[in-house]
């Protein structure tokens, strides 16, 4: 068990809505990180928060957005859906500021799939 | 452009002998370079970090290279096991872009026969 919680675990869809996305880190860790899985992608960095503040973002889409709260759980919201958007969606914690200074501890995943 | 590169066909050992995983990178200048192991369905476990002015870190079976003149890192597993099956990625920070992420590559699937 890394520490990290996403909630939900699963969650099926329709084109055109909008969901959210919910990340629990480490205690402790003020850093959260968003990646996107796909088959066909692998995993692609999406956005990057420290305490609160957006510190890095990555190749997210204009209908994607995400906020990290003064508790330090992070929402990433999903609009807009398409079909393409169905993926696996991982949060990640880590106690640095900034990337590579250390391990990610990733949680379980939410599985997205948009019909 | 920056691409990092994973053998995308799955190695296929027998257990007991060693597994050896390879990390191509172009135009990065990582300061650090990590492996981690994922397993279907879940997320991805640290298994260990290497860091541009290392040669060579260990961790019990584990073992990584890595060479910034060739631009490449190895991952090795002795003594292989069938519970050793999974894919393998490699990650690297953005320095260059100055986005300080990590960036991974497509990982390789390891299958341990027993």
């Amino acid at each position: 068990d890394s520490g990290v919680t996403q909630t939900p675990k699963h969650l099926i869809t329709a084109t055109g809505q909008r969901v959210t996305l919910r990340c629990s880190p480490r205690s402790g860790d003020l850093s959260v990180y968003w990646y996107q899985q796909s088959l066909d992608q692998g995993l692609q960095f999406l956005i990057h928060y420290y305490n609160g503040e957006e510190r890095a973002k990555g190749n997210i889409l204009e209908r994607f957005s995400a906020q990290q709260f003064p508790d330090l759980h992070s929402e990433l919201n999903l609009s807009s859906l398409e079909l393409g958007d169905s993926a696996l969606y991982f949060c990640a914690s880590s106690p640095f500021s900034g990337g590579g200074t250390g391990e990610l501890f990733f949680g379980e995943g939410s599985r997205l799939t948009v019909l | 452009s920056q691409k990092i590169e994973q053998n995308s066909e799955a190695l296929n050992i027998q257990e007991g002998k060693t597994a050896t995983l390879t990390c191509n990178y172009t135009n990065y200048s990582p300061a650090y370079l990590q492996w981690y192991r994922q397993d279907p369905g879940r997320g991805p476990v640290f298994l260990l970090l290497i860091r541009e002015n290392e040669k060579e870190k260990r961790k019990e079976r584990l073992k990584v290279t890595f060479d910034t003149t060739l631009k490449q890192s190895l991952f090795h597993i002795t003594a292989s096991q069938p519970a050793d099956s999974a894919t393998y990625l490699c990650a690297l920070d953005s320095r260059d872009t100055g986005r300080r992420a990590l960036t991974f590559g497509s990982g390789t699937r390891l299958q341990v026969q027993p």
